[in-house]
Formats: C-alpha cells, structure tokens, sequence
C-alpha cells in the first residue's frame, strides 16, 4: 500500500509561472519529508527537505509546505524554468526508520518556454 | 568525479536465471542502499547496508540478495525465487547510515527485463 502518494503523475507550466507539485502521506510517523529531482537517464538528486517541526521550508526558487494536520506536503516553484522540466518524487521517512525513505510515484513536470 | 555507478543500464535475461546488478560508489559513504520501483509505485526498499560486511533486509528483500565485502560495491543479486524480477532498480548511497540525509546520492538506474 503506498504510503506517500503523488496523485498527479504529470503537470504543464508556462515558463515564469508557479509550478506546484503535491504529495499526500498516510503514515503519521512520518516526519521528515524530502523532495528529489530526477532527468532521464540521470538518478534522483536531492532537492529540498522539511522537518516536521517546521511548516515551510525555502530555497531560492523552491519552496516546501507541510501540512500535518492534513499529511500533506507540496513543492512550489517560482518562477518555473524550462531547465525544471524533469521528474519530482516525493520521499518521506520517519527518524526512528532513518535508513528507509518511502517514496511516492513521481510528477512529470514540463514547463513550456 | 565522485559518483555512483550502476551497471549496466539495461539487463535482459531468461526467467529462473539469477542476474547480479553492479553498483560502486567512490564517494567513501558508509551507507548503501538498493531500491527497486515498479510502474505506478513508488521505490520500495529491498536491502540496505551501513557498514562493510553488514546489510539488512528491506521492504521487499524475499528473492534478492546482496554482499558488502568492499565499501566501495553493493551488488544485488536477483535470484530466481524472486516471483517479479521486472522492474527499475536503484542504487543509492549515504554518508552516514541515513537514506535521510541530504547527501544522499542514487545511481542512473538498471532496468531488467526477464523474459
């Protein structure tokens, strides 16, 4: 049973614009949250991350929210470049099971020059 | 360059046959991990090892097995007891024994295909 979903497997953007990935998680003991960037042929490079003792955390143009209330998490990005145009997967993982990060299915992200 | 390799990238072979996924880091990390993901899932754990001579089952360890005699490798075996061996297998590799934490590196990835 997937315990971290990305329920939207793909998302056009126009360049400029925001672009805002979501992800929902089941598992209560979840807490902390990680975003990765993935191109083809090319695996998965951190992002940005969040504690869940904080409910934003940002990065230059990215920007993390979480809800705990409502175990869910989403991604912005602003202004979206066509250089962002890969593959978000959402992980999570709770610290007593730190050597396990559950990962959600991904979101396609292409952002129209 | 520092990195993690996995080879090769793609992987054919007949069903009952094992078949053994390379994956070498030169990033001294600690920490190694093998994730497989299957269409419409996310990666799912199947074994880990946080030290030289040392590993623990995953998620879904049942019909893989691995070795850790150098710290530079982690090779995955898939064994014919494995029901669904068809999948995309990552590698990945820490510093510390945290998948957690943010220097955390994967490899490209293998896919095999049993026919």
């Amino acid at each position: 049973d997937q315990q971290v979903k990305q329920n939207s497997p793909s998302l056009s953007v126009q360049e400029g614009r925001i672009s805002i990935l979501n992800c929902d998680y089941t598992n209560s003991m979840f807490d902390y949250f990680l975003w990765y960037k993935k191109y083809p042929a090319e695996g998965p490079t951190f992002l940005i991350s969040i504690s869940s003792i904080k409910d934003k955390n940002e990065d230059g143009r990215f920007t993390v929210f979480l809800n705990k209330s409502a175990k869910h998490l989403s991604l912005h990005i602003v202004p979206s470049q066509p250089g962002d145009s890969a593959v978000y997967f959402c992980a999570a993982s709770a610290q007593t099971g730190a050597n396990n990060l559950f990962f959600g299915t991904g979101t396609r992200l292409t952002v129209i020059p | 360059d520092g990195g993690i390799t996995q080879s090769p990238k793609y992987l054919f072979r007949k069903e009952g046959q094992n078949v053994t996924l390379s994956c070498e880091q030169n990033l001294n990390h600690d920490a190694m991990y093998w994730y497989r993901q299957d269409p419409g899932q996310g990666l799912r754990l199947i074994y880990y090892s946080q030290i030289v001579n040392d590993f623990q089952k995953g998620d879904i360890a049942e019909g893989y097995s691995v070795s850790r005699e150098k710290k530079e490798s982690f090779p995955l075996t898939v064994t014919s007891a494995q029901k669904n061996p068809t999948a995309f297998y990552l590698c990945a590799s820490s510093i510390a024994g945290s998948i957690m934490n943010t220097e955390a590196f994967f490899g490209q990835g293998t896919r095999l295909t049993v026919v």
